[in-house]
């Protein structure tokens, strides 16, 4: 069964660094999706991205935060400047639809760890 | 106020035995889609069992049964025949009309399957 995929499963990083995740969606999806979770907390939607734009995005997605699709297959997250409270799980999602029936199939995750 | 409420932190269950995790959720769309995820201790998200809010069936998906009481605003998640795998975190989750984008997560449900 077609997957989303992730990599790396787990990034040590130094506060202050940039960072980058990097995300797979399933191949026939068009719409794709940042979530993270604090460890003990719940998934928080960050932002959806379509047709090679933002579509909607939350408040936790400031400035600092950028996403892409450099090409036809990887959806990227990027963090220019990180801080402690961006240690968390990063999920990558994608639909094939924009529809509220279709259910966003969800990657392993990074776990980021802000030292 | 939270979209979604899952006043379970903890449940414990025998093995093969079934049981209900109790979700409610607020919107004052018509049209939105409910959905369970299931997050092992490895961390992945994984689709369980989504529930519109114009079927007028309880969805079912192999040993997953939502029971969906719409005039309460309540999509509990059944899993019947527990088994051992069962132990996990488990999110409710809606997509609202209003906003096709984003999935909005319960606080979830640690779930602990007994031998």
């Amino acid at each position: 069964e077609p997957e989303v995929t992730q990599t790396p499963s787990h990034q040590v990083t130094q506060m202050g660094q940039e960072v980058i995740l990097r995300c797979v969606p399933i191949s026939n999806h068009l719409y794709f999706y940042w979530y993270r979770q604090i460890l003990g907390q719940k998934v928080e939607f960050l932002v959806s991205f379509y047709n090679n734009e933002i579509s909607e995005k939350s408040e936790i997605f400031d400035d600092q935060f950028s996403v892409e699709r450099p090409d036809g297959s990887n959806f990227t997250l990027k963090i220019r400047s990180t801080k402690l409270e961006d240690s968390a799980m990063y999920f990558c999602a994608s639909s094939a639809k924009h529809l509220s029936n279709q259910p966003q199939h969800f990657g392993d995750g990074t776990r980021l760890s802000i030292l | 106020a939270q979209k979604i409420t899952q006043t379970q932190p903890g449940m414990f269950v025998q093995e093969k035995e079934a049981v209900t995790l109790d979700c409610t959720y607020d919107t004052s769309d018509q049209s939105y889609g409910l959905f369970w995820y299931k997050q092992p201790s490895s961390g992945e998200m994984i689709f369980l069992i989504y529930q519109g809010s114009y079927d007028e069936q309880n969805a079912t998906e192999g040993r997953y049964s939502l029971n969906f009481q719409k005039a309460r605003k309540s999509a509990n998640l059944v899993i019947s025949a527990s088994q051992l795998g069962d132990s996990a975190m488990y999110f409710c989750a809606m997509r609202e009309g209003a906003s096709y984008d984003k999935v909005i997560f319960g606080p979830g449900t640690s779930l602990s399957v007994i031998p």
